[in-house]
């Protein structure tokens, strides 16, 4: 069975300071992909970003940047001077490739709250 | 393309009544997903379906039901709603890819 644990439940951080959100998953599968998706509070989910279970190579987008470690099962969230509009809550995906089945079912974590003060 | 829509918005429901929740994707995804979001934490599957006609049972399926008769649409029924069933429920779609692209979601109450 696959496993996701943000182990943060809510951070609260002041405008223009950078914050790590941690994301810890349990998988057998050899082929998997890790998500993260922003829900803002309106309500809707926004993906923020996918990666493979063989592409270990970190990746920075604007302010944010993701760095995945196979090797302690973390896919861990940081964003760089945050904004205001950096509040929500921030959820961690994982999808197996099952084989035969392919259905590509998301498992999420609880998710973190970040709220950014101005 | 409008993506995923989800009708109703909102919705309050009373103890035993039933309603269905539309879904309808326009971007001819094979794979559609149910999910739900109670209060403080992250989705979990109910159905899906990897393509018209072929539904399977997800994490918590008990107290829905689903069908896929096209491939567009993808509703949600509540038989006997109870009040463990208020939530956010999403509805979401993909390619055959691990990607989904979510709606905007359905809030359900039931008292």
């Amino acid at each position: 069975a696959q496993k996701v644990t943000q182990a943060q439940t809510e951070i609260s951080v002041v405008e223009k300071e950078d914050v790590t959100l941690d994301c810890v998953y349990e998988t057998r599968d050899t082929t998997y992909y890790l998500f993260w998706y922003k829900q803002p509070p309106s309500g809707e989910l926004v993906f923020l970003i996918r990666r493979n279970s063989f592409d270990e190579q970190n990746e920075i987008s604007g302010r944010y940047s993701w760095n995945f470690q196979k090797s302690t099962s973390s896919f861990n969230f940081t964003i760089t001077a945050s904004q205001v509009v950096d509040s929500a809550v921030y959820f961690c995906a994982l999808s197996e490739a099952r084989p035969g089945a392919g259905s590509y079912q998301l498992t999420f974590g609880k998710g973190t709250k970040l709220s950014v003060i101005p | 393309n409008a993506g995923v829509t989800q009708t109703p918005k909102f919705r309050i429901l009373k103890i035993g009544q039933s309603m269905t929740l539309q879904c309808t994707q326009d971007m001819n995804h094979n794979y559609m997903y149910w999910y739900r979001q109670d209060p403080g934490m992250g989705l979990k599957l109910i159905y899906y379906s990897v393509g018209a006609g072929i539904t399977d049972k997800g994490e918590v399926p008990n107290g829905y039901n689903v069908s896929r008769s096209t491939t567009e649409d993808f509703p949600l029924r509540l038989e006997l709603a109870a009040p463990s069933q208020t939530s956010v429920y999403f509805c979401a779609s993909s390619y055959g890819r691990p990607k989904q692209y979510f709606g905007p979601g359905t809030r359900l109450t039931v008292t």
